[in-house]
């Protein structure tokens, strides 16, 4: 299994909703990842997580919340967003060893909407 | 701070011709990783070529090849026999030790295969 599954593949949510985007891979990486792509734009990295612990935080807003709950499972967190908000936001996987190649495996997305 | 740059926004092909897209990156790093990855316009993006700085040799998988330029701070991609499946976003990236670090894009170029 080389995939990274991302779930919804498509959101659309008001500025005072709370809802989730969620993330799971399969291939025992222990890094985990998600992006916000903008249209025609390169993937922005918001946040990194090693072994289910936080490593880098891109100074993002507090609006978004991520967590991993195990070692396949990424979550981001969504509440009180701005229209400024929509993207696509990627989840990505890769190898935290020795053998590390830098590769990162990422999902389809999913598309937010912030109305 | 590295940097990644794709001077070219788009260029176009010839079915079964070749093509080079340019890539040029600033970093004070002596070991790094260098990538080309795709993003055809299904969104997932997926690795096309990886280079480690400290290899001479360029990369090549398949119908794609890289001339990497260490000196230069140059990594162009060549593809070969080109086929409309090819047709997508390539985005340029740029990763430094330690793994699990950063992964800085260029802007990327669009890249559209004529029949």
């Amino acid at each position: 299994d080389t995939e990274v599954t991302q779930t919804p593949k498509h959101l659309v949510m008001g500025m005072t909703n709370k809802k989730s985007l969620k993330c799971e891979q399969h291939m025992g990486h222990r890094a985990m990842y998600w992006y916000k792509q903008k249209a025609k734009k390169p993937p922005e990295l918001m946040f990194v997580y090693s072994y289910e612990k936080l490593s880098i935080n891109e100074s993002v807003p507090s609006r978004f919340s991520p967590e991993c709950p195990n070692s396949s499972l990424l979550n981001l967190h969504l509440h009180a967003l701005q229209p400024e908000d929509s993207a696509l936001y990627l989840c990505a996987s890769s190898q935290d060893s020795r053998q590390h190649t830098g590769e990162l495996f990422f999902g389809e997305g999913s598309r937010l909407t912030v109305l | 701070a590295q940097t990644v740059t794709q001077s070219q926004p788009e260029m176009s092909v010839q079915e079964a011709e070749t093509v080079t897209l340019s890539c040029t990156y600033d970093t004070s790093e002596n070991n790094y990783y260098l990538f080309w990855y795709k993003q055809p316009p299904s969104r997932q993006m997926i690795l096309v070529i990886r280079q480690e700085a400290y290899k001479q040799q360029n990369a090549t998988e398949n119908r794609f090849s890289v001339n990497f330029q260490k000196a230069a701070k140059s990594f162009s991609l060549k593809i070969s026999d080109s086929q409309l499946g090819d047709t997508a976003m390539y985005f340029c990236a740029f990763m430094k030790p330690p793994v699990n670090s950063k992964l800085t894009f260029g802007k990327g170029i669009t890249l559209s295969v004529r029949p």
